[in-house]
């Protein structure tokens, strides 16, 4: 009864490889969100859909590259990894409307590591 | 823009001592404001959240109040368990829903 799920748990890759991260939420929501958080534990969105839609693109590098195949999925690759690309990814949701309708929930991280 | 002034950790604290950690918030407007909180190797989860001025939000023996006249939205429980050591999250929600995330306050309990 996972509610948003992230796969792989642990990434490690070298530097210049591409990975991919995937999402998936059993929520219904409308909106999923990428989020970074580094060594310091400061997070900071990358990425927001909705609908499929992109709706929020930080500045973030165009090596990133979120595709939401469809409402419940919202998945990031990454090209030629770089060091400083090592940390915590969050996956997140939340509704568009409803008593919930400003509540994210995140999954529970995908941990990369490049070296 | 939008910002978030969190209150700087570590924070160390004995089994059942009063815990404060403080947030202000610039913003505009009037968002709402939450408190999330990440647990040791986990991902963040919602501890409580107010949606407008005056607003009270409450969970697991946390509180915090929206005060719009201070822009503030501190947390505090009257007495903190060992297992509350986690870090603490405060996040106003901007335009395009999105959250603005403080830099996080590490807590400590100890037996």
């Amino acid at each position: 009864d996972t509610a948003v799920s992230q796969t792989p748990k642990y990434l490690v890759t070298q530097m210049g490889n591409d990975k991919s991260i995937k999402c998936e939420q059993n929520l219904g929501h409308d909106t999923m969100y990428w989020y970074k958080q580094d060594s310091k534990k400061f997070l900071k969105i990358m990425f927001s859909y909705n609908n499929k839609e992109l709706i929020i693109n930080e500045t973030v590098p165009n090596r990133f590259s979120p595709k939401s195949p469809d409402k419940a999925h919202l998945n990031l690759h990454i090209n030629s990894l770089e060091l400083g690309d090592s940390a915590v990814y969050f996956c997140a949701s939340s509704p568009l409307s409803g008593s919930g309708g400003k509540t994210q929930y995140f999954g529970p991280g995908t941990r990369l590591l490049v070296l | 823009g939008d910002s978030v002034t969190q209150m700087e950790g570590p924070v160390t604290l004995s089994e059942e001592a009063f815990l404060t950690i403080n947030c202000t918030y610039t913003a505009t407007g009037y968002p709402s404001l939450f408190w999330y909180v990440q647990y040791p190797g986990e991902g963040l989860q919602l501890l409580l959240k107010a949606t407008k001025a005056d607003d009270k939000g409450s969970n697991k023996g946390f509180e915090a109040t929206y005060r719009k006249e201070t822009t503030s939205f501190h947390l505090e429980k009257g007495s903190v368990q060992v297992s509350d050591s986690a870090v603490y999250f405060c996040a106003p929600l901007r335009k395009r829903r999105q959250l603005t995330f403080g830099s996080g306050t590490q807590l400590t309990v100890l037996p």
